[in-house]
């Protein structure tokens, strides 16, 4: 069945540092990919999305590209700050039910920021 | 544009007893989702709701989980009994449609089974 794989944290940085936090898939057909950003005490957020191949989703500073090739959907920040330190989940949108849309979350990588 | 919105958002109780978490979607959103979020694992979907019709279900616990949707708009999940196992944080979702369109959550109900 379709999945996801995410790096396992957590991931500790100084504040201004790149993060690279990686995810790789598996599915059939063609999912749409999502990275959700869950900040202490608060739901999850979407952070970025991308819905074909080549496509790169961007916000707030973060990108992420949808790999076929390598089935990936690395997660990147040039420059972390405090404020970014939350739990990061990689998830595809999993249509091969049917009808069905419901999200494949990986593990969650929690990220730590210092200052 | 207010969000998705749960409660309670914390709930504790003994094992064999009954719960019921309640959930109000986006206005205008079609599809809701409930999801059971385990500690240190990913969210993973319950139940997915087209309006007031179920789309998938098949990983409903349906022995002690139920979920209905009345009129399409405002959701309850009910556990009867609880277990320890359903220790977790049930997060709610709604969609305008169904499709890749994005998921908006809400802040979730924590459960703690005793």
């Amino acid at each position: 069945g379709n999945s996801v794989t995410q790096m396992e944290g957590p991931v500790t940085l100084s504040e201004e540092a790149f993060l690279t936090i990686n995810c790789t898939y598996t599915a059939t057909g063609y999912p749409s990919l999502f990275w959700y950003v869950q900040y202490p005490g608060e739901g999850l957020q979407l952070l970025l999305k991308a819905t074909k191949a080549d496509d790169k989703g961007s916000n707030k500073g973060f990108e992420a590209t949808y790999r076929k090739e390598t089935t990936s959907f690395h997660l990147e920040k040039g420059s972390v700050q405090v404020s970014d330190s939350a739990v990061y989940f990689c998830a595809l949108s999993d249509r091969s039910g049917g009808a069905t849309n419901k999200l494949i979350f990986g593990t969650g990588t929690l990220l730590a920021v210092q200052p | 544009e207010a969000g998705v919105a749960q409660s309670p958002r914390y709930k504790i109780i003994e094992k064999r007893q009954s719960v019921a978490f309640w959930c109000n979607p986006i206005s205008g959103h079609a599809t809701l989702y409930w999801y059971q979020q385990i500690l240190g694992q990913g969210p993973k979907l319950l139940i997915q709701f087209q309006n007031n019709g179920v789309v998938d279900d098949s990983q409903l616990p349906k022995d002690r989980f139920s979920a209905e949707r009345l009129k399409g708009v405002d959701s309850t999940l009910k556990i009867q009994p609880a277990k320890l196992e359903d220790s977790a944080v049930y997060l709610c979702a709604s969609s305008l449609e169904g499709g890749a369109d994005t998921q908006y959550f809400g802040p979730g109900t924590r459960l703690t089974v005793l």
